[in-house]
């Protein structure tokens, strides 16, 4: 499983974009990367994952550059209820089969009016 | 939309007591799992199961711990003597089996051992 790291805690305002990096050096080939949202007490929840280029769905997009080594989550339009953990989380899947997750201590998203 | 579910949502116990933590998984899912987090911690994995049997634990998971499905429908995590360090959120999470990490987790069951 690949290492990564991401920012502790970042802070925005409503209304604002933001992007959350998560650094992922030693990426194997067959890795695909996720991201969980968790809000307080709450159980983490799947945001988005991708392998390579862009992904986009209704609630962020996923940027991932053609070296692999990093991406980028993207929260349009952030609002105070989109204040979470973001955690990156890479490694590969078995076809079919099940997937532990791995999580790392995240990055504290604080989005403030 | 269909949802993990699990009971209680709390728990207190005392220190070597059994419990048994309850998840009603999304009923055509393949795989389930538990994790757990202790307050201001990291989520850890401790075991996956599938076909009746688990695919994989954690250090974690050592003999205190054991997991059932014992009708189809419930997945039970269950601790024979609780230790204080044993006080965390316990999350159940299924998935459908496809080639994919987005498992759904439940609201979680807080367990607190005195």
């Amino acid at each position: 499983l690949a290492k990564t790291t991401q920012p502790i805690s970042m802070d925005s305002y409503e209304g604002q974009e933001v992007n959350i990096t998560c650094s992922h050096n030693n990426i194997a080939t067959n890795d695909y990367i996720t991201w969980y949202q968790q809000f307080p007490s709450q159980g983490p929840r799947f945001i988005i994952q991708g392998y390579k280029t862009k992904v986009t769905n209704e609630v962020a997009s996923l940027f991932i550059p053609a070296d692999r080594k990093s991406s980028t989550l993207s929260l349009p339009r952030v609002s105070l209820s989109d204040t979470a953990v973001y955690y990156c989380l890479v490694g590969d899947m078995y076809p079919g089969g099940y997937n532990k997750l791995i999580f790392g201590a995240g990055t504290r998203l604080a989005v403030h009016p | 939309e269909p949802e993990v579910t699990q009971t209680p949502s709390h728990q207190v116990t005392q220190m070597g007591q059994e419990v048994i933590l309850r998840c009603v998984p999304i009923s055509n899912h393949l795989y389930f799992y538990w994790y757990r987090q202790i307050l201001g911690q990291k989520v850890e994995f401790l075991v996956s199961f599938y076909n009746n049997e688990i695919s994989e634990k954690s250090e974690i998971f050592d003999d205190q711990f054991s997991v059932e499905r014992p009708d189809g429908s419930n997945f039970t995590l269950k601790i024979r003597s609780t230790k204080l360090e044993d006080s965390a959120m316990y999350f159940c999470a299924s998935s459908p089996g496809q080639d994919s990490y987005e498992q759904y987790f439940g609201p979680g069951t807080r367990l607190t051992v005195t």
